[in-house]
This record gives C-alpha cells, structure tokens and sequence, in this order.
C-alpha cells in the first residue's frame, strides 16, 4: 500500500545545530507540504512543493528549508535550530487539493 | 489571505451527546473537508465536499458545505470515547481567473473530549 512516512518520530536537538526531517511518499503525488502544529496555532505551512526541483515559501518559513530532488521526498532542514522550532512537523502529499492532503504521522522535534 | 474561523476551540461532552462544530470565512471557498486527528498522529480526511449546500455522511458524522460557500459544518452522532481528537476544517478558496491554488486553508481546530 501506498504511505508517507516521516523519521524521526522524536527528536532532541541543541540550539545551533543543523537538524533534517525526513518526509518520504510512495503515493507518486506531485504535491508536498510540510505544517509545524503549536497549541494555540493550528496548522502553519512552512514550505511546499508542486514537483521536482520546485519550492516555495509556506506562512513560517523563516530559518528552514527544503530541496525537492525527487518525487518521493521533501526533507525539511532547520539552518540552525531555535528554542522557537520546538513543535511537532507534520509532511502531507497531495494528488489534488480537491482530494485533501494525506498527512504523515509527524515528528515531535525539541530544541533545548 | 483568507482565513478560516473555526468553532467552538474546545468541546467537553458526555458519552451519548451529539456534537456540532462549525467553520466560517469572509471568503467563498470552492471545497471544505473535514479532517480528524487522534493524539499523537496526523489528521485523516473525514469528508469532502464540493457544491454549495451538499450535505454527506460518513456514519455518524455528517457534514455540510453552507449555501453562501462561506461556511461549513460538522455534526457527530451519539459520541463514543474514540472521538476524542481534534477536528479540523480546510477549504480551497475561490481564485480569480488565470489564478491557481493547489494549496488548502486550514482553521485551527477543535478540541473534543468525550467523558464515557
């Protein structure tokens, strides 16, 4: 069965460190998205990806960034981790809008 | 951009209860889903809905696409424990013409906690 999986599901990391996320989809769907979720905040789109070599900037892209080399897989990197980027990211795919997004399970990253 | 005001954050209800939530825009939306998520995972798609004044049913959750295409509701039957989670409603808004949104606009959730 087709799935998007993300890795780590946990993540302690240091202020300054460079951390990736893994975001990987055996849907074949052209369109990917990474969320962080914070209490209070909902869902905030960080980056997004119509296809290969294609990114754009989400609402909260500010000292994270993606490449899209592949149809598979969209790693999220944060330049230099933050207090701020502790929050649980979750990495979606999309055939169509229309249809919703598939969600991974997410990955709970802390930064201390 | 456009926004989507979802309501009530947080519901606290007993076994049995019936439970309505809604979402509202000052912008027409071309699609509302309604999406789910169990603690500690990522939301799952619940229903889909695309012309104005729809209603669906997914068991006991029916959902509904307002007639002003600026709203949605969500309503869900007889609560059982295993409806705890958050409830999400997203949209895809109306574009002007030669305009593209691949993108879905998300309200920020509603909290439901069912007491058994």
């Amino acid at each position: 069965d087709a799935e998007i999986t993300q890795s780590p599901r946990h993540k302690i990391t240091e202020t300054g460190r460079q951390v990736t996320l893994a975001c990987h989809q055996t849907w074949n769907h052209n369109n990917m998205f990474w969320y962080r979720q914070d209490l209070g905040h909902g869902l905030r789109l960080i980056h997004y990806s119509y296809g290969v070599q294609d990114t754009n900037k989400g609402e909260v892209s500010d000292g994270y960034s993606v490449s899209r080399s592949n149809t598979e897989d969209l790693p999220l990197t944060l330049e230099s981790a933050a207090s701020s980027q502790t929050s649980v990211y979750f990495c979606a795919s999309s055939e169509s809008p229309g249809f919703g997004y598939t969600f991974g399970s997410g990955t709970r990253l802390t930064v201390v | 951009g456009q926004q989507l005001n979802q309501s009530p954050q947080s519901m606290f209800i007993q076994e049995g209860e019936d439970v309505s939530m809604n979402c509202t825009s000052s912008s027409i939306f071309n699609t509302w889903l309604w999406y789910k998520q169990d603690p500690g995972e990522g939301p799952v798609l619940l229903i889909a809905l695309y012309k104005a004044g729809e209603l669906t049913s997914n068991g006991r959750l029916t959902a509904q696409f307002g007639i002003t295409r600026k709203d949605s509701f969500l309503n869900i039957s007889a609560s059982i424990p295993s409806d705890v989670g958050i409830y999400f409603c997203a949209g895809i808004p109306l574009v002007s013409r030669g305009g593209s949104n691949y993108k879905l606009t998300f309200g920020k959730g509603t909290l439901l906690t069912v007491n058994p």
